[in-house]
């Protein structure tokens, strides 16, 4: 159980053109969904925290106007990259937290990694 | 504020050997810990938490995390490691009653030569 998955797995886009990247948790309910990015042989820098029916979270120094965050359901939330550019390029991982689950616990997707040409 | 300390950005072992990857953190408050595993292409998975139970922590695949308030570390071991082991290691501390803000260690890469 506890199953993330993230569509797609691989984004090849242009630069100017916008990218939307799919969170699901298959098997449970998620309150909420978090975002992350992750720059080559480097650590998982949180990005926005989503939860299901109200406006993102964003961490400091992300822009919520090129990263838009939806989370419209209890088992999808959807990260947009707008206008993106190279320097966008990057692995871009979710994680659904079980609701109600005691400590914390994250599932996380298997990531996407976006190459902006 | 929260932090994790990962002292080692590449350990190598040989098959069967111990193995012993080293997390120290800083928080003003008793913190909710994790491990997590990353095998190339793929997600993350949980392989131990410590939340304010036991502090010797069993995790899947025969690791274990030992919590030292004493000596702030959280350190993943196992007896013996496996090929299957090769991957990239994360520390993780989130502050309690958080949302479940997870705060990352830069990671440790554990190469098992045969």
């Amino acid at each position: 159980g506890a199953v993330v998955s993230q569509h797609p797995s691989r984004v090849i886009c242009k630069s100017g053109t916008s990218v939307k990247i799919e969170c699901r948790s298959l098997d449970f309910q998620a309150t909420t969904m978090f975002w992350y990015r992750q720059f080559p042989k480097q650590s998982l820098m949180l990005m926005a925290t989503s939860n299901e029916g109200s406006k993102a979270t964003y961490e400091q120094g992300v822009e919520k106007d090129k990263f838009l965050i939806n989370h419209a359901s209890l088992t999808l939330s959807t990260l947009t990259v707008t206008s993106a550019h190279p320097e966008d390029s990057s692995f871009y991982i979710c994680s659904a937290r079980l609701a109600g689950a005691p400590g914390e616990t994250q599932y996380f997707g298997p990531g996407t990694r976006l190459l902006v040409l | 504020a929260q932090s994790v300390t990962q002292l080692d950005s590449h350990v190598s072992v040989s098959e069967g050997t111990p193995v012993l990857l080293r997390c120290n953190y800083s928080s003003s408050y008793s913190p909710s810990l994790f491990w997590y595993v990353q095998h190339p292409n793929k997600g993350l998975q949980l392989l131990l938490k410590y939340t304010s139970a036991a502090t010797l922590v069993k995790g899947i695949n025969g690791f274990e995390a030992e919590f030292k308030k004493s000596e702030t570390s959280f350190h993943l071991t196992k007896p013996s490691a496996h090929m299957s082991d090769a991957a990239e290691y994360f520390c993780v501390v989130t502050p309690p009653g958080s949302q479940g803000n997870l705060i990352f260690g830069k990671g440790t890469k554990l190469s098992v030569k045969p």
